[in-house]
C-alpha cells in the first residue's frame, strides 16, 4: 500500500517571502500522480498542483511549483511571493494509474498547516 | 470550473436517529464519488467509492451497515449515518471524478455533531 508523509505539522512564512513545504510517499509503482491540496479555513478541498509521475519538468502554477524527486520519493511544494490567503491547511496526496472503477482514490498525508505572518 | 456541492453544511442531531448527507456534481456527471472522513487536525481517511448504479466499495473497517451509500443518478451520491452515536461525529467531506480529465473536485463538506 501507499504511503504519504508530511514531515511538518506546521510551518511559518512571512508575507511576500518563500516557504516550501515536504512531502515524501512510498511505492512500488513507477506509474503515478502526485496532489497538492489546499484546505483553508472554509474546509473545501482545493487542488493547488499536480504533477505526473512520468514527467521529468516539475510542474508550476503561479506562484506555486513543486519539486519532484521520483527517485527519493520526494514532491515538496514551493510557494513564492506568500499572500495571507496561502494561510491554510495544505495536503500532499498520491494517487495510482487507472486500472478501473474506484481506482481515482486519494492517499493524503497529514498535512502542514501554514500560516503567513503579515 | 467544476463544482461539487454538499448539503447540509451542518447538522446536529440526537443519538439514535439518521442523517443523510448529499453530495451533488453541478457541472458533469460523476460516475465515482468518493467519501471521506476528516477528524479535528488530521487528514482525509477514505470511507468509501461510490458507483453510479452499483454498490459502494467501502473501505477496511468502514460499517457498510451504519454508513448507507446510494449513487442512484449521476449527479448525486447521498451518505446516510444510520443510528448516529457522538463517536459519528466528524467532518465528511466528498469528491466527485470528472469523467474527462479524472481530476476530483471536492464538496464543501460537512460537519456533523451528535449528542
Amino acid at each position: 500500500a501507499q504511503t504519504v508523509t508530511q514531515s511538518q505539522p506546521e510551518m511559518s512564512v512571512q508575507e511576500a517571502e518563500t516557504v516550501t513545504l515536504s512531502c515524501t510517499y512510498d511505492t512500488s509503482e513507477s506509474d503515478y500522480y502526485l496532489f497538492w491540496y489546499k484546505q483553508p479555513p472554509s474546509r473545501q478541498m482545493i487542488l493547488v498542483i499536480r504533477q505526473e509521475a512520468y514527467k521529468q519538468q516539475n510542474a508550476t502554477e503561479n506562484r506555486f511549483s513543486v519539486n519532484f524527486q521520483k527517485a527519493a520519493k520526494s514532491f515538496s511544494l514551493k510557494i513564492s511571493d506568500s499572500q495571507l490567503g496561502d494561510a491554510a491547511m495544505y495536503f500532499c496526496a498520491y494517487r495510482s494509474p487507472y486500472s478501473g472503477a474506484g481506482s481515482y482514490q486519494l492517499t493524503f498525508g497529514k498535512g502542514t498547516k501554514l500560516s503567513v505572518i503579515p | 470550473g467544476a463544482v461539487v456541492s454538499q448539503h447540509p453544511s451542518r447538522v446536529i442531531c440526537k443519538s439514535g436517529t439518521s442523517v443523510k448527507i448529499e453530495c451533488r456534481s453541478l457541472d458533469f456527471q460523476a460516475t465515482t464519488m468518493f467519501w471521506y472522513r476528516q477528524f479535528p487536525k488530521q487528514s482525509l481517511m477514505l470511507m468509501a467509492t461510490s458507483n453510479e448504479g452499483s454498490k459502494a466499495t467501502y473501505e477496511q473497517g468502514v460499517e457498510k451497515d451504519k454508513f448507507l451509500i446510494n449513487h442512484a443518478s449521476l449527479t448525486l451520491s447521498t451518505l446516510t449515518v444510520t443510528s448516529a452515536h457522538p463517536e459519528d461525529s466528524s467532518f465528511y467531506i466528498c469528491s466527485a471524478r470528472a469523467p474527462t480529465t479524472g481530476e476530483l473536485f471536492f464538496g464543501e463538506g460537512s460537519r456533523l455533531t451528535v449528542l
